[in-house]
């Protein structure tokens, strides 16, 4: 099984709501991404965890909040995001850190839309 | 982080080689390279990569120049499926946490 999951395919909410971003793999990977996806835009990294540790915030805003409960979840908190988050919000997922380039898994991405 | 310069778009015909270029003239010696593809409404998906030699596998070939400041993806017969958009990326491999994705090639597949 290669596959990452992300829950849900598409997320619609007001600039007040929270809600959070679910993602899922189950390839044994200690390490976990998110980025984010603008319109006709290449991915930006936003969050790296490495055996269930933050290891990188790319200076995320902190109405971004991520957290790893284990190690085949990842999931994104959302709080007070303004219209330009939306966006589709990528989970990746690789093998353990160190200097090995093992690829990573991309998730299909979960679409949010802010209003 | 080293930056990567591709062709903003290719167009192919089905069953016809294509050629991916890229530029990479700051690689470092700890620059692997890296090649992703990212299908309509799909997330990014691993190609292939390396580090001085060419390499082969099962979706295409990468070829790395001598000097290291280009490489060219090949795909050996392209398909309507191969149409997306090719991210050729640098992953230094003692921070291999990041992929910095550059602009990438839209490759459109005409039957």
């Amino acid at each position: 099984d290669t596959e990452v999951t992300q829950t849900p395919k598409h997320l619609v909410m007001g600039m007040t709501n929270k809600k959070s971003l679910k993602c899922e793999q189950h390839m044994g990977h200690r390490a976990m991404y998110w980025y984010k996806q603008k319109a006709k835009k290449p991915p930006e990294l936003m969050f790296v965890y490495s055996y269930e540790k933050l290891s990188i915030n790319e200076s995320v805003p902190s109405r971004f909040s991520p957290e790893c409960p284990n190690s085949s979840l990842l999931n994104l908190h959302l709080h007070a995001l303004q219209p330009e988050d939306s966006a589709l919000y990528l989970c990746a997922s690789s093998q353990d850190r160190g200097n090995r380039p093992y690829e990573q898994y991309f998730g299909p991405g979960t679409r949010l839309t802010v209003t | 982080d080293a930056k990567t310069t591709q062709p903003n778009s290719m167009e192919s015909n089905e069953e016809e080689p294509v050629h991916l270029p890229c530029n990479h003239s700051t690689i470092s010696g700890t620059d692997y390279i890296h090649w992703y593809r990212q299908l309509p409404s799909q997330g990014p998906e691993y190609v292939i990569h390396g580090l001085t030699s060419n390499v082969n596998n099962r979706m295409a070939s990468l070829a790395i120049a001598e000097d290291r400041k280009s490489s060219t993806l090949i795909l050996h017969r392209a398909t309507l499926r191969d149409a997306a958009v090719y991210y050729c990326i640098l992953r230094d491999f003692r921070n291999t946490d990041k992929l910095i994705f550059g602009t990438g090639t839209r490759l459109q597949v005409f039957p």
